[in-house]
């Protein structure tokens, strides 16, 4: 079956500009997550859904970062005056449900953004 | 708060040689933990994990992992070494506490098998 996909794979945009990253996860995944990997890193969570709802956001750096998932399907990562700081490759995960601790996340190969 | 530790930025392994990649980790309550391997320019991909029971688990591509209680180390392992093997390997702990299910990741250890 189709994995979590993410679109783009790659994208390159100027500083201080807006953007939006997309993922798709498995078909009947209820919990979903974003994570960012730096250079050199591990995966650091940003914000992680069960449903629609966003059931802990505590990892996004600050408000110019935003996600939504309005059909618990679908998810959009947005991020707004983007800074060169914000360059990483962003990670989504699905998972069959969040309170199940044996189920593993699935991973989409990311979005490497690029902020210049 | 859960906290997974990888030592090691970087292991050299002849190809054929057993492997072992090291984790060591801090939980407060039942520990679950998980190891991920990153190919370049791919997302993670679910090695194993252990949760109760054996303390000696097994998973994809022939790896294993030990689970030790004592040391609270969660060691991968491989009897015999592929090129192919050569990847990010990252181990992770799931956070049973504030954030519903979230993995706390390590840095990870770059494996690096030569024929």
């Amino acid at each position: 079956g189709a994995g979590v996909s993410q679109t783009p794979s790659n994208k390159v945009t100027e500083k201080g500009k807006y953007v939006e990253l997309r993922c798709d996860p498995i078909s009947g995944h209820t919990a979903l997550y974003w994570y960012r990997q730096s250079l050199g890193q591990g995966p650091e969570f940003l914000i992680y859904f069960q449903g629609t709802g966003a059931a802990d956001d505590s990892g996004l750096p600050n408000d110019r970062f935003f996600a939504v998932r309005p059909e618990g399907s679908v998810s959009t990562l947005k991020i707004q005056r983007t800074e060169r700081g914000d360059s990483a490759v962003y990670l989504c995960a699905s998972s069959s449900t969040g309170t199940d601790y044996n189920s593993p996340l699935h991973f989409g190969n990311g979005t490497r953004l690029t902020v210049t | 708060a859960q906290s997974v530790a990888q030592p090691e930025d970087q292991v050299n392994v002849a190809e054929g040689n057993p492997l072992t990649v090291k984790c060591t980790y801090s939980v407060s309550g039942n520990p679950y933990l998980f190891w991920y391997v990153q190919y370049p320019n791919r997302g993670l991909q679910f090695l194993l994990k252990y949760i109760t029971g054996d303390n000696l688990v097994k998973g994809s591509y022939g790896f294993e992992a030990e689970f030790n209680k004592s040391q609270t180390s969660f060691h991968l392992k491989k009897p015999s070494a592929l090129v192919s093997d050569s990847a990010l390997y990252f181990c992770a702990v799931r956070d049973t506490g504030g954030s519903q299910g979230n993995l706390i990741f390590g840095k990870g250890t770059k494996l690096s098998v030569k024929p």
